[in-house]
């Protein structure tokens, strides 16, 4: 199974900050990378697919990058609406699996 | 726009079988793969199962093979998992999500299993 890695587990920021945070995978997938949005007691949302694709509606802050192993989901100047916990997920095989999350906090 | 509600969660005793269902409109479900993803109590995303628009294939997580089975009916826009020998580590909020590929977009509003030992 592709092992999917976050760093950091959680960050603190503040409104107006820039974050960026990473997801490694165990191994290549190219550019098939998911991230998601998910707030307390929702379901998750599709931020950006195949790495650096943004979903149609989602603001143009965030922004994701990489390919092979290494990518990166930046959300340039915070809004209060983006504290969140957000996922990454490879969509290169089955089992399609997500990395553990990164919590952005106040 | 598109719209899925999960639906027959509840509590079970451990080894009971529990089936849920996922009822969608707004786009083209004959078109569609469809997924289930299911969240534990306080913990990350884990996918279980991924079934074709045709129903010719299925993939599912290995903590769940044999004991789950995904199915859907086109003709009521409707996708299905049938979940038998439930454990306890089975507990948590289960999503359908229409695939985007193998991305997920959107979700339904997730439905409850809890599984008591």
């Amino acid at each position: 199974d592709i092992q999917m890695t976050q760093s950091p587990s959680s960050v603190s920021a503040s409104v107006g900050d820039s974050v960026t945070f990473t997801c490694q995978a165990s191994q290549d997938i190219g550019t098939w990378l998911g991230w998601y949005q998910q707030k307390p007691g929702k379901a998750p949302e599709l931020l950006i697919y195949s790495a650096s694709t943004l979903r149609s509606g989602v603001p143009s802050r965030f922004s994701g990058s990489g390919s092979g192993t290494y990518f990166t989901l930046t959300i340039s100047s915070l809004q209060p609406d983006d504290f969140a916990t957000y996922y990454c997920q490879q969509a290169d095989t089955f089992p399609l699996t997500f990395g553990g999350g990164t919590k952005v906090e106040i | 726009q598109a719209h899925l509600v999960e639906s027959g969660g509840g509590v079970v005793q451990s080894g009971e079988s529990l089936r849920l269902s996922c009822a969608t409109s707004g786009f083209t479900f004959s078109n569609s793969g469809m997924h289930w993803v299911r969240q534990a109590p306080g913990k990350g995303l884990e996918w279980v199962a991924f079934i074709r628009y045709d129903s010719t294939s299925q993939n599912y997580a290995d903590s769940v093979k044999g004991r789950f089975t995904i199915s859907r009916d086109n003709s009521v826009s409707t996708v299905f998992l049938q979940m038998t020998s439930l454990r306890s580590e089975d507990t948590a909020m289960y999503y359908c999500a229409k695939g985007r590929g193998l991305f997920f977009d959107p979700w339904g509003q997730g439905i409850l299993v809890a599984v008591s030992s």
